[in-house]
């Protein structure tokens, strides 16, 4: 089966940086993506992974370390806007995302 | 980007009676959606994957008569919880495929709070 591990909550304050880890197990790996949910909207798409390294978009970033099994969300220039909650995903080719449990970033001023 | 529409964003129903909801890619043709229920506080999980043209298929533990799923078209996919119980009151959220290969993502519809009382 499939399994990912991330922290439940992060705390931080504005302009700091924050990074949220998340492992997995699985069998057909094709990519690690990450999603943003504030409280009683859907999730959006923030970032993908298929490769090892690092993919940047703006005040966001997501790394992947395939041989580990490992990845991280980090949200630079924290805004408060940035609370919400953040959720790693694993992609299989042909199948639907499997989400992590969550993590809810609190961003206080 | 691709659009997905889901409808109602919430509705309010008696215990017993049966609600349908409607997921609409607006912009891309999906034939693969996929249906997920998420309780306060918790992950999305996953409740169905819905393939245009052929029956729905169902997450270990999701009852196939209960969440009934059509997905007549391409552009198209409908959730009907029936007889609908409190406990069946959740955020209820579809997703279309969008993209090819590596760059394939999903697009989430804005959800339907369902709230049986």
């Amino acid at each position: 089966g499939q399994s990912l591990e991330q922290p439940s909550e992060v705390t931080a304050v504005e302009g700091a940086i924050v990074q949220i880890n998340c492992t997995y197990q699985t069998s057909g790996f094709y990519g690690l993506s990450w999603y943003q949910q504030h409280d009683g909207g859907a999730p959006t798409f923030l970032s993908y992974n298929a490769l090892d390294g690092l993919e940047e978009t703006g005040r966001f970033s997501s790394f992947l370390s395939r041989s580990d099994s490992y990845g991280y969300l980090l949200l630079q220039e924290l805004q408060m806007k940035d609370s919400a909650s953040y959720f790693c995903a694993l992609n299989q080719a042909g199948t639907a995302l499997i989400f992590g449990k969550g993590t809810t970033l609190s961003v206080s001023s | 980007g691709a659009v997905v529409s889901q409808h109602p964003s919430w509705v309010i129903c008696k215990s017993g009676t049966s609600v349908k909801i409607e997921c609409r890619s607006l912009d891309f043709q999906a034939t693969t959606m996929f249906w997920y229920r998420q309780f306060p506080k918790q992950s999305l999980m996953l409740m169905a994957t819905s393939n245009e043209g052929s029956k729905a298929t169902y997450e270990q533990g999701v009852e196939k008569d209960k969440f009934l799923i059509n997905h007549a078209s391409l552009t198209l996919s409908t959730l009907t919880v029936t007889s609908a119980h409190p406990e069946d009151s959740s955020f209820y959220i579809c997703s279309a495929k969008g993209g090819a290969g590596a760059n394939e993502k999903l697009f989430f519809g804005s959800g339907t709070q369902l709230s049986v009382l």
